[in-house]
């Protein structure tokens, strides 16, 4: 049993490249978030899901889009990436009432 | 007032020592708390759930008090492999999808 995986581990981007971070599930959970942490200001709330074809803003939203087009799936994308979207992401994903499980994160900086 | 509110630390314990911190939280509705361990550069970990009644896994004990809106973690016999960051964790508005609510967490180092 996988978990939540994300890819890719590491990247290394220049200001204005776009990428997509995925993370994929096989809990069959219906809620799924991105997070992005940075030194001193713990897990910050990106966009989250509550199930299929269905994404929400959360805490800090900008530059960030997201996409939920299969359950197991949550898309993260950098349009335009900015020195200030350097940090680690993680992915989580729980089911109704229960406590979140984390990828392993990836490591995203942007030159 | 912040929604989850830790003492960041550190907190410098020697091994074999015993330790406990708390973690408040804002809303008195909040019905799921949890703490999580995080390992420098690493993801957060479920370490266990908190329950009404307390609960206790081994060396940990977890406590919830709802009169004063806190949760509790108390380490017995800490080992060297307990240093970590300890996250609390509240759904401070149930019936939301948005997810639980971390702290910025707990650093703890344990001194040989």
């Amino acid at each position: 049993n996988a978990g939540v995986t994300q890819t890719p581990k590491f990247r290394v981007l220049k200001t204005g490249q776009s990428m997509t971070l995925l993370c994929a599930q096989d809990m069959n959970h219906e809620y799924m978030y991105w997070y992005r942490q940075d030194p001193g200001m713990g897990l910050r709330l990106i966009h989250y899901s509550v199930g299929e074809g269905t994404t929400a803003k959360g805490e800090v939203p900008d530059g960030y889009n997201v996409s939920r087009l299969k359950k197991q799936n949550f898309l993260l994308g950098l349009e335009s990436a900015a020195p200030s979207q350097t940090s680690v992401y993680f992915c989580a994903s729980r089911g109704f009432n229960q406590p979140q499980h984390f990828g392993d994160g990836t490591r995203l900086s942007i030159l | 007032r912040k929604e989850v509110e830790q003492d960041p630390g550190p907190f410098n314990v020697p091994e074999g020592a015993t330790v406990a911190f708390n973690c408040t939280y804002s809303n008195s509705a909040s019905q799921s708390f949890f703490w999580y361990r995080q390992d420098c550069r690493k993801e957060p970990k479920l370490l266990m759930s908190v329950y009404s009644s307390g609960n206790e896994d081994g060396r940990f004990t977890a406590q919830l008090n709802r009169a004063s809106q806190y949760i509790s973690l108390l380490i017995r016999d800490s080992k060297l492999s307990d240093s970590a960051t300890y996250l609390c964790v509240v759904n401070v508005f149930p019936g939301g999808a948005d997810g639980l609510t971390f702290g910025k967490g707990t650093h703890l180092i344990i001194q040989p």
